[in-house]
């Protein structure tokens, strides 16, 4: 199975400030359509995942543009760039291309 | 808008089984992959099993192969996951999730003990 390896694990940031959280996966997340099928999530406490970023860098609707993906092949970057108390829950990188699916182990954001 | 519901968690011994339902509205289900995801409380997320649109290709993580079932009704827009051979570790809130894992169901938890 594929790894994905999410860090930092925790990540206390202050209102304002940026953030960001890498994802690194063991393989290359190229599919043989050319697409990269890495996915991020924010889960709030006592909610679903929400997909924040579709394929690497694409922003879902409705998601604030303070949020922005990067990355390629096997190393992917979650970045806000001025954290607000809403932000607060658990990131997920999610790797698409490789069945099983993963994800990363999570990170949680918390305020300082 | 789209909307995915499920049902049928409950507590369960282990041995036993259950049957989950997820209830699609607001897109073409039939023309959808979909997926179910597990979560212990308090851990991550890990993916179970997905089945292509017409429920002619399923796969599943090996952790529930052999026990669990993932099967779906175009005509009743309803996922199903059949589960069997209940264990302990079994125990999580389960998710399904359209094929493109945008849109995601609420969850329901499936308990397994004595």
């Amino acid at each position: 199975d594929v790894v994905m390896t999410q860090s930092p694990l925790s990540l206390p940031v202050t209102l304002g400030q940026p953030a960001s959280i890498s994802c690194r996966s063991s393989q290359s997340l190229v599919y043989s359509d050319g697409n990269t099928y890495l996915h991020w999530f924010q889960q709030r406490p006592g909610q679903s995942p929400r997909r924040l970023i579709d394929k690497v860098s694409n922003r879902d609707s409705g998601v604030p543009d303070r949020f922005s993906g990067s990355g390629s092949g096997t190393d992917f970057t979650l970045k806000i760039s001025r954290v607000e108390a809403e932000d607060v829950g658990v990131y997920y990188c999610l790797q698409g291309t490789h069945w099983p699916f993963t994800f990363g182990q999570g990170t949680r954001l918390e305020i300082k | 808008e789209v909307q995915l519901v499920e049902s049928g968690g409950g507590l369960v011994q282990p041995g036993g089984s259950l049957r989950l339902s997820c209830a699609a509205s607001g897109f073409t289900f039939s023309t959808y992959w979909m997926h179910w995801v597990r979560q212990v409380p308090g851990k991550g997320l890990v993916w179970v099993a997905r089945i292509n649109s017409d429920g002619s290709t399923t796969t599943y993580a090996d952790s529930v192969k052999g026990r669990f079932t993932i099967s779906r009704d175009n005509a009743k827009n309803t996922l199903y996951l059949q589960m069997n051979s209940l264990r302990a570790e079994d125990t999580a809130v389960y998710y399904c999730a359209e094929g493109g894992v945008e849109y995601w169901g609420q969850g329901t938890l499936v308990t397994v003990s004595s």
